[in-house]
Protein backbone atom coordinates (compact mmCIF):
# COMPACT_ATOMS: atom_id res chain seq x y z
CA UNK A 1 0.00 0.00 0.00
CA UNK A 2 1.82 3.11 -1.01
CA UNK A 3 1.69 5.80 1.46
CA UNK A 4 1.30 9.41 0.41
CA UNK A 5 3.64 10.83 -2.51
CA UNK A 6 4.92 13.70 -3.64
CA UNK A 7 6.47 15.59 -6.58
CA UNK A 8 8.79 17.00 -7.49
CA UNK A 9 11.33 16.02 -4.65
CA UNK A 10 13.25 19.12 -5.07
CA UNK A 11 12.45 22.45 -7.23
CA UNK A 12 14.79 25.48 -7.76
CA UNK A 13 13.04 28.57 -9.50
CA UNK A 14 13.45 32.17 -9.33
CA UNK A 15 11.57 35.11 -7.78
CA UNK A 16 8.32 36.21 -9.68
CA UNK A 17 7.95 32.46 -11.31
CA UNK A 18 5.32 29.88 -10.46
CA UNK A 19 5.48 26.34 -9.12
CA UNK A 20 2.81 23.67 -9.29
CA UNK A 21 3.77 20.75 -6.64
CA UNK A 22 1.92 17.78 -6.23
CA UNK A 23 0.34 15.14 -4.30
CA UNK A 24 -0.89 11.77 -4.31
CA UNK A 25 -2.90 11.05 -1.08
CA UNK A 26 -1.94 7.50 1.19
CA UNK A 27 -4.95 4.78 -0.76
CA UNK A 28 -8.82 5.76 0.99
CA UNK A 29 -7.89 8.90 1.79
CA UNK A 30 -10.18 11.85 0.38
CA UNK A 31 -9.07 14.63 2.20
CA UNK A 32 -5.71 16.06 1.23
CA UNK A 33 -4.32 19.24 3.31
CA UNK A 34 -0.49 20.96 2.55
CA UNK A 35 1.81 23.00 4.95
CA UNK A 36 4.38 24.60 4.57
CA UNK A 37 7.86 24.14 6.53
CA UNK A 38 10.59 26.93 6.87
CA UNK A 39 14.03 25.81 8.22
CA UNK A 40 14.12 25.36 11.61
CA UNK A 41 10.08 25.78 12.09
CA UNK A 42 6.60 23.81 12.35
CA UNK A 43 4.41 23.01 9.61
CA UNK A 44 2.27 26.17 9.04
CA UNK A 45 -0.92 25.07 7.49
CA UNK A 46 -2.06 26.31 4.14
CA UNK A 47 -5.23 24.74 3.31
CA UNK A 48 -7.13 21.76 3.39
CA UNK A 49 -9.02 20.15 0.25
CA UNK A 50 -12.14 17.98 0.10
CA UNK A 51 -14.66 16.87 -2.29
CA UNK A 52 -12.56 18.87 -4.42
CA UNK A 53 -13.02 21.83 -2.39
CA UNK A 54 -11.23 24.18 -1.12
CA UNK A 55 -12.40 23.30 2.89
CA UNK A 56 -10.79 25.77 4.97
CA UNK A 57 -7.55 28.02 4.66
CA UNK A 58 -4.41 29.36 7.05
CA UNK A 59 -3.35 32.48 6.92
CA UNK A 60 -1.42 32.65 3.64
CA UNK A 61 -1.87 34.90 0.40
CA UNK A 62 -3.97 34.17 -2.50
CA UNK A 63 -0.67 33.80 -4.62
CA UNK A 64 -1.47 30.52 -3.07
CA UNK A 65 -4.09 28.24 -4.17
CA UNK A 66 -4.95 24.72 -5.06
CA UNK A 67 -6.82 22.03 -6.80
CA UNK A 68 -8.31 18.56 -5.80
CA UNK A 69 -9.06 15.92 -8.44
CA UNK A 70 -11.54 13.62 -8.42
CA UNK A 71 -9.21 10.57 -8.02
CA UNK A 72 -8.16 12.91 -4.64
CA UNK A 73 -4.48 13.72 -6.08
CA UNK A 74 -4.13 17.62 -5.40
CA UNK A 75 -1.97 20.12 -6.44
CA UNK A 76 -0.24 23.37 -4.68
CA UNK A 77 0.66 25.98 -7.10
CA UNK A 78 2.05 29.55 -5.64
CA UNK A 79 2.23 32.13 -8.09
CA UNK A 80 4.86 35.49 -8.03
CA UNK A 81 7.70 33.41 -6.17
CA UNK A 82 9.51 35.43 -3.08
CA UNK A 83 12.56 34.31 -1.64
CA UNK A 84 10.35 33.64 1.44
CA UNK A 85 8.15 30.84 -0.27
CA UNK A 86 11.63 28.81 0.60
CA UNK A 87 10.81 25.93 2.37
CA UNK A 88 9.85 22.07 2.15
CA UNK A 89 6.12 21.64 1.28
CA UNK A 90 4.39 19.00 2.73
CA UNK A 91 0.82 16.85 2.27
CA UNK A 92 -1.02 15.21 4.49
CA UNK A 93 -3.71 13.00 3.58
CA UNK A 94 -6.54 11.48 6.00
CA UNK A 95 -9.90 10.12 5.61
CA UNK A 96 -13.43 12.00 5.47
CA UNK A 97 -13.59 14.72 8.56
CA UNK A 98 -13.71 12.76 11.44
CA UNK A 99 -12.70 13.54 15.33
CA UNK A 100 -9.06 14.21 15.00
CA UNK A 101 -8.24 12.22 12.43
CA UNK A 102 -4.93 11.15 11.48
CA UNK A 103 -2.78 12.70 9.26
CA UNK A 104 -0.74 10.63 7.04
CA UNK A 105 2.29 13.26 5.49
CA UNK A 106 4.28 12.79 2.70
CA UNK A 107 7.97 13.41 2.48
CA UNK A 108 7.43 16.50 0.94
CA UNK A 109 8.74 19.35 -1.73
CA UNK A 110 11.99 21.20 -1.21
CA UNK A 111 11.28 24.63 -3.19
CA UNK A 112 14.07 26.79 -3.52
CA UNK A 113 13.38 30.35 -4.86
CA UNK A 114 16.80 32.47 -5.92
CA UNK B 1 -6.77 31.32 19.44
CA UNK B 2 -4.57 27.83 19.79
CA UNK B 3 -0.98 27.35 20.16
CA UNK B 4 1.64 25.43 21.49
CA UNK B 5 5.31 25.75 22.50
CA UNK B 6 7.86 23.13 22.53
CA UNK B 7 10.57 24.13 25.24
CA UNK B 8 13.92 23.08 24.57
CA UNK B 9 15.05 23.49 20.53
CA UNK B 10 17.65 20.74 21.06
CA UNK B 11 17.87 18.24 23.76
CA UNK B 12 20.42 15.48 24.04
CA UNK B 13 20.33 12.35 26.38
CA UNK B 14 22.60 9.31 26.79
CA UNK B 15 21.81 6.25 25.06
CA UNK B 16 19.49 4.02 27.84
CA UNK B 17 18.62 7.69 29.29
CA UNK B 18 14.98 8.74 29.95
CA UNK B 19 13.65 10.74 26.96
CA UNK B 20 11.59 13.93 28.12
CA UNK B 21 10.35 16.53 25.48
CA UNK B 22 8.00 19.19 26.38
CA UNK B 23 5.07 20.84 25.16
CA UNK B 24 2.45 23.10 26.21
CA UNK B 25 -0.39 24.08 24.75
CA UNK B 26 -2.99 27.03 25.01
CA UNK B 27 -6.62 26.35 24.11
CA UNK B 28 -9.83 27.38 24.72
CA UNK B 29 -11.69 24.69 24.21
CA UNK B 30 -11.12 21.04 24.90
CA UNK B 31 -7.72 20.40 22.82
CA UNK B 32 -6.69 17.38 20.55
CA UNK B 33 -2.73 16.67 21.04
CA UNK B 34 -0.61 14.88 18.92
CA UNK B 35 3.17 14.14 18.90
CA UNK B 36 4.69 13.58 15.27
CA UNK B 37 8.25 12.53 14.73
CA UNK B 38 10.49 13.43 11.31
CA UNK B 39 13.70 12.09 10.58
CA UNK B 40 15.99 13.84 7.73
CA UNK B 41 14.57 13.98 4.70
CA UNK B 42 11.07 12.07 5.24
CA UNK B 43 7.88 13.57 6.31
CA UNK B 44 6.21 12.97 9.78
CA UNK B 45 4.98 10.43 11.08
CA UNK B 46 2.33 10.24 14.22
CA UNK B 47 3.48 8.78 17.35
CA UNK B 48 0.89 9.07 19.67
CA UNK B 49 -2.41 11.20 19.66
CA UNK B 50 -5.09 12.49 22.61
CA UNK B 51 -8.69 12.85 22.23
CA UNK B 52 -11.12 12.30 25.09
CA UNK B 53 -10.39 9.69 27.73
CA UNK B 54 -7.28 7.85 29.14
CA UNK B 55 -4.80 10.92 29.65
CA UNK B 56 -2.07 8.81 29.51
CA UNK B 57 -1.35 7.80 25.80
CA UNK B 58 0.88 5.56 24.72
CA UNK B 59 2.28 5.43 21.10
CA UNK B 60 5.01 3.48 18.82
CA UNK B 61 8.38 3.13 19.43
CA UNK B 62 7.75 2.73 23.32
CA UNK B 63 6.72 6.24 23.47
CA UNK B 64 4.06 7.96 25.61
CA UNK B 65 2.52 11.43 26.72
CA UNK B 66 0.29 12.23 29.67
CA UNK B 67 -2.58 15.09 29.00
CA UNK B 68 -2.25 17.25 32.16
CA UNK B 69 -5.56 19.84 31.48
CA UNK B 70 -4.33 21.77 34.92
CA UNK B 71 -0.91 21.81 33.72
CA UNK B 72 -2.06 22.89 29.99
CA UNK B 73 0.84 20.04 28.90
CA UNK B 74 1.69 17.22 27.30
CA UNK B 75 4.85 16.34 27.49
CA UNK B 76 6.59 13.44 25.46
CA UNK B 77 8.45 10.55 27.50
CA UNK B 78 10.62 7.46 26.48
CA UNK B 79 12.17 5.23 29.49
CA UNK B 80 14.91 4.35 27.75
CA UNK B 81 16.36 6.38 24.44
CA UNK B 82 17.58 4.26 21.57
CA UNK B 83 20.07 5.98 18.42
CA UNK B 84 17.24 5.62 16.33
CA UNK B 85 15.30 7.64 18.37
CA UNK B 86 17.63 11.02 16.83
CA UNK B 87 15.21 13.38 15.02
CA UNK B 88 12.99 16.48 15.39
CA UNK B 89 9.86 15.75 17.23
CA UNK B 90 6.84 18.21 16.67
CA UNK B 91 3.82 18.43 19.12
CA UNK B 92 0.78 19.68 17.58
CA UNK B 93 -3.00 20.78 18.43
CA UNK B 94 -6.46 21.03 17.10
CA UNK B 95 -9.82 21.37 18.08
CA UNK B 96 -13.44 20.11 16.86
CA UNK B 97 -14.92 22.63 14.59
CA UNK B 98 -11.34 23.15 12.56
CA UNK B 99 -9.60 21.14 10.21
CA UNK B 100 -6.30 22.93 11.26
CA UNK B 101 -3.23 21.46 13.12
CA UNK B 102 -0.96 24.19 14.96
CA UNK B 103 2.08 22.70 15.24
CA UNK B 104 5.12 23.95 17.52
CA UNK B 105 8.82 24.88 16.58
CA UNK B 106 9.86 21.42 17.17
CA UNK B 107 12.51 19.77 19.27
CA UNK B 108 15.83 18.06 18.03
CA UNK B 109 16.43 15.19 19.89
CA UNK B 110 20.66 13.95 19.78
CA UNK B 111 21.13 10.28 21.80
CA UNK B 112 24.69 10.08 22.76
CA UNK B 113 26.67 6.70 22.38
Amino acid sequence: DAGVTQSPTHLIKTRGQQVTLRCSPKSGHDTVSWYQQALGQGPQFIFQYYEEEERQRGNFPDRFSGHQYPNYSSELNVNALLLGDSALYLCASSQGSGVAYEQYFGPGTRLTVT
Amino acid sequence: AQSVTQLGSHVSVSEGALVLLRCNYSSSVPPYLFWYVQYPNQGLQLLLKYTTGATLVKGINGFEAEFKKSETSFHLTKPSAHMSDAAEYFCAVTRSGTYKYIFGTGTRLKVLA
